[in-house]
């Protein structure tokens, strides 16, 4: 069975400074998905950021980028510039794809101070 | 309205009751989920619908139904409750069942069994 380790329940970052937030998994497959997911305190989560296992090159959008490591199995996402809207919960998931579903991390709350 | 909404937003109800709660997408997707999200736990998926059939039932108790009438609309019908089974309910959908595609989550149903 495939499963999601994020290690750290909590974080925090000082604004527009850079923090990192691990995670690593479990699977047998060679390919696969892997996602980062933000929940703000509103509650409605959103994707960050979108990883396939089949591409070498790491994923970013603006701020967010993620270190993919695949022989370690462990997807890190970087956000930088932190800004006091990035403070939520973010969730690690893993699909390995077609008719599959999403096995998520139990999660970790990055606070940002001003 | 736009993405996915759910309502109610929250609801209390006693272990007796029978409640309803509601998902609507309005992003023209096939499949749609149900998930529970309970403190310090990873999000649990309970079903999955795709084209309005139900292809995943996490081993989830009776005394929760779901059902699908069609493909913008999911609902969770609950009777029977226990106190346990308060945390957030979320919804979701995705363009498809396959586990590549992003899911788009609802606010959720905040849920309190008393």
């Amino acid at each position: 069975a495939q499963t999601v380790t994020q290690s750290q329940p909590e974080m925090s970052v000082q604004e527009a400074e850079t923090v990192t937030l691990s995670c690593t998994y479990d699977t047998s497959e060679s390919d696969y998905y892997l996602f980062w997911y933000k929940q703000p305190p509103s509650r409605q989560m959103i994707l960050v950021i979108r990883q396939e296992a089949y591409k070498q090159q790491n994923a970013t959008e603006n701020r967010f980028s993620v270190n993919f490591q695949k022989a370690a199995k462990s997807f890190s996402l970087k956000i930088s510039d932190s800004q006091l809207g990035d403070a939520a919960m973010y969730f690690c998931a893993y699909s390995p794809g077609a008719n599959s579903k999403l096995t998520f991390g139990k999660g970790i709350t990055l606070s940002v101070r001003p | 309205e736009t993405g996915v909404t759910q309502t109610p937003r929250h609801l209390v109800m006693g272990m007796t009751n029978k409640k309803s709660l509601k998902c609507e997408q309005h992003l023209g997707h096939n499949a749609m989920y149900w998930y529970k999200q309970s403190a310090k736990k990873p999000l649990e998926l309970m079903f999955v619908y795709n084209f309005k059939e139900q292809t995943e039932n996490n081993s989830v108790p009776s005394r929760f139904s779901p059902e699908c009438p069609n493909s913008s609309h999911l609902f969770l019908h609950l009777h029977t409750l226990q106190p346990e089974d308060s945390a957030l309910y979320l919804c979701a959908s995705s363009q498809d069942h396959d586990g590549s595609y992003e899911q788009y989550f609802g606010p959720g149903t905040r849920l309190t069994v008393t």
